[in-house]
C-alpha cells in the first residue's frame, strides 16, 4: 500500500526558506491521484496548504500563495515543499497525503507521519 | 473560503456510550465532506468520506451522514481507542478547509 515520509530541516531561522520533501513508496506519483501539503501548528487545527499534479498543476492556499512553491520529481516519486520568508507564526508539523479523486468527490488518504519545522533565530 | 464550524469543541463521553459530533459548512458542499481522527503525536486519519462512506478498515460503529451544510459522525458505542480529536473536511472547493476540531475524552 502507498505510504508517505516527510523529511526536511528541523530548524528554520527566520526570514529564511522552509524545504521539505515527501517520498511516496508503494505506488507511482505519476498516479491518477494530487499530492498535498497541510500543517498544523502546535495545539491548533490543520491547514491545507496546497496540492500538485504529476503533470506539475497545483493550486495553493490564497492565505500562503505568495511564499509556497510545491513541485513534483517523478524520476524519485516524492514531491516538495517550499515556503519562503519564515516568521515563528510558520512553526508547525507539516503533512504530506494523497489526495484521492476517484470522481469529483474526493479525499486525504493515507497521510506521512508528519515533521515538526520550527522557525527560531 | 468555505469555513467548517464544529461542535461541540470538547466531549466528555464513557466507554459505551453513542456520540454525536456535528459539522456545519457555511455555504452548500452537497457531499464532499470528510471525516478524519487524530490520536497526540499522530498522523489524522480518514474514517468517512463523502459525507457517508466507511473508509476501507474503520470500525462499523462509525457512521456519517448529512448532505448540503449539516453533517453528523456518530459512534454508536464508545471503544477505548476512540477517544481522540476528530475533523471534518470539505472537498468542495480549494481552498480545502477543516473544522476545529472536536475533542473527545474519557468521563
Amino acid at each position: 500500500q502507498v505510504q508517505l515520509q516527510e523529511s526536511g530541516p528541523g530548524l528554520v531561522r527566520p526570514s529564511g526558506t522552509l524545504s521539505l520533501t515527501c517520498a511516496v513508496s508503494g505506488g507511482s506519483i505519476s498516479s491518477s491521484n494530487w499530492w498535498i501539503w497541510v500543517r498544523q501548528p502546535p495545539g491548533k487545527g490543520l491547514e491545507w496548504i496546497g496540492e500538485i499534479y504529476h503533470s506539475g498543476s497545483t493550486n495553493y492556499n490564497p492565505s500562503l500563495k505568495s511564499r509556497v512553491t510545491i513541485s513534483v520529481d517523478k524520476s524519485k516519486n516524492q514531491f516538495s515543499l517550499k515556503l519562503s520568508s519564515v516568521t515563528a507564526a510558520d512553526t508547525a508539523v507539516y503533512y504530506c497525503a494523497r489526495k484521492v479523486v476517484p470522481a469529483a468527490l474526493n479525499w486525504f488518504d493515507p497521510w506521512g507521519q508528519g515533521t515538526l519545522v520550527t522557525v527560531s533565530s | 473560503d468555505i469555513q467548517m464550524t464544529q461542535s461541540p469543541s470538547s466531549l466528555s463521553a464513557s466507554v459505551g456510550d453513542r456520540v454525536t459530533i456535528t459539522c456545519r459548512a457555511s455555504q452548500s458542499i452537497s457531499s464532499y465532506l470528510n471525516w478524519y481522527h487524530q490520536k497526540p503525536g499522530k498522523a489524522p486519519k480518514l474514517l468517512i468520506y463523502a459525507a457517508s462512506s466507511l473508509q476501507s478498515g474503520v470500525p462499523s460503529r462509525f457512521s456519517g451522514s448529512g448532505s448540503g451544510t449539516d453533517f453528523t459522525l456518530t459512534i454508536s458505542s464508545l471503544q477505548p481507542e476512540d477517544f481522540a480529536t476528530y475533523y471534518c473536511q470539505q472537498s468542495y472547493s480549494t481552498p480545502e478547509t477543516f473544522g476545529q476540531g472536536t475533542k473527545l475524552e474519557i468521563k
